[in-house]
């Protein structure tokens, strides 16, 4: 059975702290995607990792993907108030079709 | 282009009362698809077009469940005899499929929030 599996699941950061949120998948694919929500709101493309040792970075966020460990980070630098949000990863699988995503990572942002 | 539309944003129904659906995607994808969200949870895939051609369907849609697409256009999810079960947020996403990598990103909708009573 196809599982993404992330943690935490609730994170309660002060601003300018740093943290990182994990992401396990099960499945051999090379690809992994985050995304975030806003309450309320639907989910905004954030990242796209396609490949084993891919970092790519925005703003305060960094994503990378390590495939041999099916394992995807999230860190977040010197967060602040703006960066609360649920933050999910999602892969495709090994047919590219349907998205699996984790359960979210509920991030909140105290002063 | 104004992304992914769904419409209505909101809809309440009485159990056992049919409900309809519409999604209108990036107008150059060529896939789109349904999700089901329930407060607290990731979205579950439900199921997936490409053009009009229905590909995959999740084993969580049931019998009463019917999504079409029928040219390759918007789409249109419908849940027949409502169950209380069925209230959560229907999200509708589209992509392209064939430009690989980051061309193949899912691009969601502002979704339609059910409420069976």
């Amino acid at each position: 059975e196809l599982k993404v599996e992330q943690n935490p699941l609730f994170l309660s950061m002060q601003e300018e702290k740093n943290y990182t949120i994990y992401c396990n998948y099960s499945t051999t694919s090379d690809r992994l995607y985050w995304y975030r929500q806003d309450p309320g709101k639907s989910l905004e493309s954030l990242f796209v990792l396609l490949s084993n040792g891919a970092v790519k970075q925005e703003g305060r966020l960094m994503a990378s993907l390590d495939t041999k460990a099916r394992l995807s980070t999230l860190h977040i630098t010197a967060a602040v108030h703006d960066l609360s949000a649920t933050y999910f990863c999602a892969e495709t699988g090994d047919n590219n079709n349907d998205m699996r995503f984790g359960a979210g990572t509920r991030l909140t942002v105290k002063p | 282009d104004t992304g992914v539309s769904q419409d209505p944003r909101h809809k309440i129904t009485k159990r056992g009362q049919n409900v309809t659906f519409r999604c209108d995607p990036i107008s150059e994808h060529n896939r789109l698809y349904w999700y089901r969200q329930t407060l607290g949870q990731g979205p579950e895939f439900l199921t997936y077009f490409q053009n009009e051609a229905q590909l995959e369907k999740s084993r969580l849609l049931s019998d009463r469940f019917s999504a079409e697409r029928p040219k390759g256009s918007f789409s249109t999810l419908e849940i027949q005899r409502t169950e209380q079960g069925d209230s959560a947020m229907y999200l509708c996403a589209s992509s392209f499929s064939g430009q690989g990598g980051e061309g193949e990103t899912q691009y969601f909708g502002p979704g339609t929030r059910l409420l069976v009573l």
